[in-house]
């Protein structure tokens, strides 16, 4: 079965330190893969997605990804975390033109 | 461009009703996907239409349905509501141009049973 896992339900970063919130896909030939952000009351936002290519996808609001095929992992970084990036965090894969979604991570930064 | 826009934003029902959920995508964008979010189930996929067809199912029971207008409009309905239907319906748009299209998200219908 094709699936997105994100292993932690809750990261703590302190403000202006690096933050990674991690993912790992199931899913056959070359996935797609996504990740989106939700804020309190909202939709999902779109951040960046890996398609093909260079593994490092840079994505909005300073927000980075690099994809590993040999461990199945799309981990989402960025080099300074602000307080105003706390959020819920989706990873999510396509395949068959279903996006299947991970758990969901919540980000918290303190300041 | 305006973004994905959902009606009604909150809804409460009581159990055996139904009700119709609204979506308009982006302009251009012609798949509409339909996900519900519980604390519990998280983000599920319920469908997803494209020309007015429904082109992806995912689990969900028979009194999940929905529809698309030839403006690339969506509505969803859900029939004889149970009290576990209480959730976050979120709609999503792409241009659906290469598989790897990302979604547009509205932001969400919160429908409570009671």
């Amino acid at each position: 079965a094709q699936s997105v896992a994100q292993p932690e339900d809750q990261v703590n970063v302190a403000e202006g330190n690096p933050l990674t919130v991690k993912c790992t896909y199931s899913v056959s030939g070359n996935p797609y893969l996504f990740w989106y952000v939700q804020y309190p009351n909202r939709g999902l936002q779109f951040l960046l997605k890996y398609i093909t290519g260079d593994n490092l996808v840079k994505g909005s609001y300073g927000f980075e990804a690099e994809f590993n095929k040999s461990q199945t992992s799309f981990h989402l970084k960025k080099p300074s975390a602000f307080v105003s990036d706390s959020a819920l965090y989706f990873c999510a894969g396509k395949r068959d033109d279903k996006l299947i979604f991970g758990t969901g991570t919540r980000l918290q930064v303190f300041p | 461009k305006a973004g994905v826009t959902q009606t009604p934003r909150y809804l409460i029902k009581t159990r055996g009703q139904q009700v119709t959920l609204s979506c308009s995508p982006i302009s251009g964008h012609r798949s509409v996907s339909w996900y519900q979010q519980t604390p519990g189930q998280g983000l599920q996929f319920l469908f997803e239409y494209f020309s007015e067809t429904q082109r992806n199912k995912g689990n969900f029971p028979g009194r999940f349905s929905g529809r698309q207008f030839s403006n690339s409009r969506s509505e969803m309905n859900v029939s004889t509501l149970e009290l576990g239907d209480s959730a976050l319906y979120l709609c999503a748009s792409s241009l659906d141009e290469t598989g790897g299209d990302e979604q547009y998200f509205g932001p969400g219908t919160r429908l409570t049973v009671t």
